[in-house]
């Protein structure tokens, strides 16, 4: 059962356009998201988070977006940059339930053209 | 010098035998993961300790083991490994103030 639902395996965009990275997530117990980025031969590295209080969070060219009632986040990056192409994992955990493991998503391949 | 370091990065073994993923760590976290990725599954969870006298099984436990050491090692053993566990292994850290979590560099393993 997957919880954390990243339904596009990949994305292009043009260098300089806006970036939309989705995700969805089934459990109602999640209270808090991360995403991460992951160029190849790496590990995954943290990117931004957001906590159920909030609806956005901003960090530069980065921002996430929460929809709690319909259960779905989604990573905007503007404007794309090259650098950017990288997979990006959605993550979920429950941390005010004692559940502090993170659950991660598919992974979403963007592939920025210069 | 990686704040979390794996040995080794890169690992071919055969059918059968023992293998052990190694995972130091010098960020001073008490939490350590153990992950492992597929392609089209994304990360999933294999073993986690918050503590070195606390191991606990994540969602795909069967057919591994581990070890923490010391509250800076953390260790992935495949007592008899079989080709499905070919995947790229990922160890983490984390501190229980933070839910960011830290990942080391991978080991991809693949068995024939």
């Amino acid at each position: 059962d997957q919880q954390v639902k990243q339904n596009s395996p990949s994305l292009s965009v043009q260098e300089g356009r806006i970036s939309i990275l989705n995700c969805d997530y089934t459990n109602s117990m999640f209270d808090y998201f991360l995403w991460y980025k992951k160029y190849p031969a790496e590990g995954p590295t943290f990117l931004i988070s957001i906590s159920s209080i909030k609806d956005k969070n901003e960090d530069g060219r980065f921002t996430v977006f929460l929809n709690k009632s319909a259960k779905h986040l989604s990573l905007h990056i503007v404007p794309s940059q090259p650098g950017d192409s990288a997979v990006y994992f959605c993550a979920a955990s429950a941390p005010s339930f004692g559940n502090e493991k993170l659950t991660f998503g598919t992974g979403t391949r963007l592939t920025i053209i210069p | 010098d990686a704040d979390v370091t794996q040995t080794p990065r890169n690992r071919i073994t055969k059918t059968g035998k023992r293998i052990m993923l190694e995972c130091s760590q010098t960020k001073g976290h008490d939490r350590m993961y153990w992950y492992r990725q597929d392609p089209g599954l994304g990360l999933r969870l294999i073993y986690y300790s918050f503590d070195v006298k606390d191991i606990n099984k994540g969602e795909i436990s069967d057919g591994y083991s581990v070890s923490r050491q010391a509250q800076a090692k953390f260790s992935l053993s495949l007592e008899s490994a079989i080709p499905n566990q070919t995947a790229l292994y990922f160890c983490a850290t984390r501190t229980g103030r933070s839910t960011e979590a830290f990942f080391g560099q991978g080991t991809r393993l693949t068995v024939v």
